[in-house]
């Protein structure tokens, strides 16, 4: 077991491009969280899925992020017409979520750095 | 709007004293409360965790406290040990968001020989 995977580490784009980063969870867990966390503060919620169903995206940044896991296993994020304001990390966390309470602990992967310039 | 506030961003502790982190969150919707640790370039790492209707959870050198009342939790690390030097995240979840976690700013640990 290999932990959470993040491809890529880093990533610099030209503002107005689109990227996408993704995210491998420790096998066999079902939930898949994504968070964001900018420079000083903490890790920032933005969306999560049981197996492939996307339970809750209402905290997405904008319309510009989407997020997709289409066969339950790994997942992608996906920012269109970045911005500067979007450069942060982003990080992905992933859960056994059989029971999907508080005890489910979240795993963290070493996040994707994003750089808009 | 911050729910969970860490109003220390950094500590600097002896080796072998007690390093005391302290966390205060506003929703009293949050019944589950947790630590994690991130050393850079990593991400956080899951430390220790508490159930709101607990007031104490204890693993090894690493002590929870909570205080509903006071809508506080604390971390304690005795002894305190330069490989404990880290930013500390406190994060609370509630079920009615999926436990997805809350977190605040961080405090930055720095423990000294």
């Amino acid at each position: 077991d290999t932990g959470v995977s993040q491809n890529p580490r880093h990533k610099i784009t030209k503002r107005g491009q689109n990227v996408t980063f993704r995210c491998d969870p420790i096998s066999e867990h079902n939930r898949l969280y994504w968070y964001r966390q900018t420079l000083g503060q903490g890790p920032e919620f933005l969306t999560y899925f049981q197996n492939e169903a996307q339970l809750e995206k209402s905290r997405l940044l904008s319309d510009r992020f989407s997020a997709e896991r289409p066969k339950g296993s790994f997942s992608t994020l996906e920012i269109q017409r970045t911005e500067q304001g979007d450069s942060a990390m982003y990080l992905c966390a992933s859960s056994l979520g059989l029971s999907g309470g508080p005890t489910d602990t979240q795993y963290f992967g070493p996040g994707t750095r994003l750089t808009v310039l | 709007d911050q729910q969970v506030k860490q109003n220390s961003p950094s500590l600097s502790v002896q080796e072998g004293r007690i390093s005391i982190l302290n966390c205060d969150y506003t929703n009293s919707m949050f019944d589950y409360f947790l630590w994690y640790k991130k050393y850079p370039a990593e991400g956080p790492t899951f430390l220790i965790s508490i159930s709101s209707i607990k007031d104490k959870n204890e693993d090894g050198r690493f002590t929870v406290f909570l205080n509903k009342s006071a809508k506080h939790l604390s971390l304690h690390i005795v002894p305190s040990q330069p490989g404990d030097s880290a930013v500390y995240f406190c994060a609370a979840s509630a079920r009615n968001s999926g436990y997805a976690l809350n977190f605040g700013k961080g405090t930055s640990l720095l423990v000294t020989p």
